[in-house]
């Protein structure tokens, strides 16, 4: 089983920064990685898809890197609603895994 | 607009059944592979299960493989999964989930673009 560590666990921004957030591969996955964000109560919302793709109607600040074992999440400039949890998720190899999760929180 | 509605979530004694149903709309159903998802209070994400546009194959974590069965009605715009022997630590959301592209090989896609609202399943005595 693919295992993806995410990191920090917990990132404490303001509004306008910029948030960089990591998912390494237990083994290679080329590009079959995605990004999902989770609101408290709420379904996860794909954000990137294959590593680097903007899923429909998602922001450009939102943008995606990597490939292999090491992946980013990059949010240019940080929004009110962007403070949430975020997942990334594989599916090179059975069984498709997800990281532990981000958790981006107000400063 | 796509939709996906699950219910049949509940309370449950460990080692009983519950059987969960997604009904879809706003997309051709019969075209997607369909995934569950599930999501153990305050923890992370987990997949389930996964079956191809047709039903013809399906797909199962370890942790539920010879319990849990995933299957469709493409009549019915509907996915299922049926629950059996429940155990204490299938406590979870359930999320059906949809694959972002239509089926072109013999198995799911995997990247899911609409999720439903989730069913929560607790198994306590």
């Amino acid at each position: 089983e693919i295992v993806l560590t995410q990191s920090p666990a917990t990132l404490s921004l303001s509004p306008g920064e910029r948030a960089t957030l990591s998912c390494r591969a237990s083994q290679s996955i080329s590009s079959y990685l995605a990004w999902y964000q989770q609101k408290p109560g709420q379904a996860p919302r794909l954000l990137i898809y294959d590593a680097s793709n903007r899923a429909t109607g998602i922001p450009a600040r939102f943008s995606g890197s990597g490939s292999g074992t090491d992946f980013t999440l990059t949010i240019s400039s940080l929004e009110p609603e962007d403070f949430a949890v975020y997942y990334c998720q594989q599916r090179s190899n059975w069984p498709w895994t997800f990281g532990q999760g981000t958790k981006v929180e107000i400063k | 607009e796509v939709q996906l509605l699950e219910s049949g979530g509940g309370l449950v004694q460990p080692g009983g059944s519950l059987r969960l149903s997604c009904a879809a709309s706003g997309f051709t159903f019969s075209n997607y592979a369909m995934s569950w998802v599930r999501q153990a209070p305050g923890k992370g994400l987990e997949w389930v299960s996964s079956i191809i546009s047709s039903g013809g194959s399906t797909f199962y974590a370890d942790s539920v493989k010879g319990r849990f069965t995933i299957s469709r009605d493409n009549s019915k715009n509907t996915l299922y999964l049926q629950m059996n022997s429940l155990r204490a630590e299938d406590t979870a959301v359930y999320y059906c989930a949809k694959d972002e592209r239509p089926l072109v090989g013999a198995t799911p896609e995997g990247t899911f673009d609409y999720w439903g609202q989730g069913t929560l399943v607790t198994v306590s005595s």
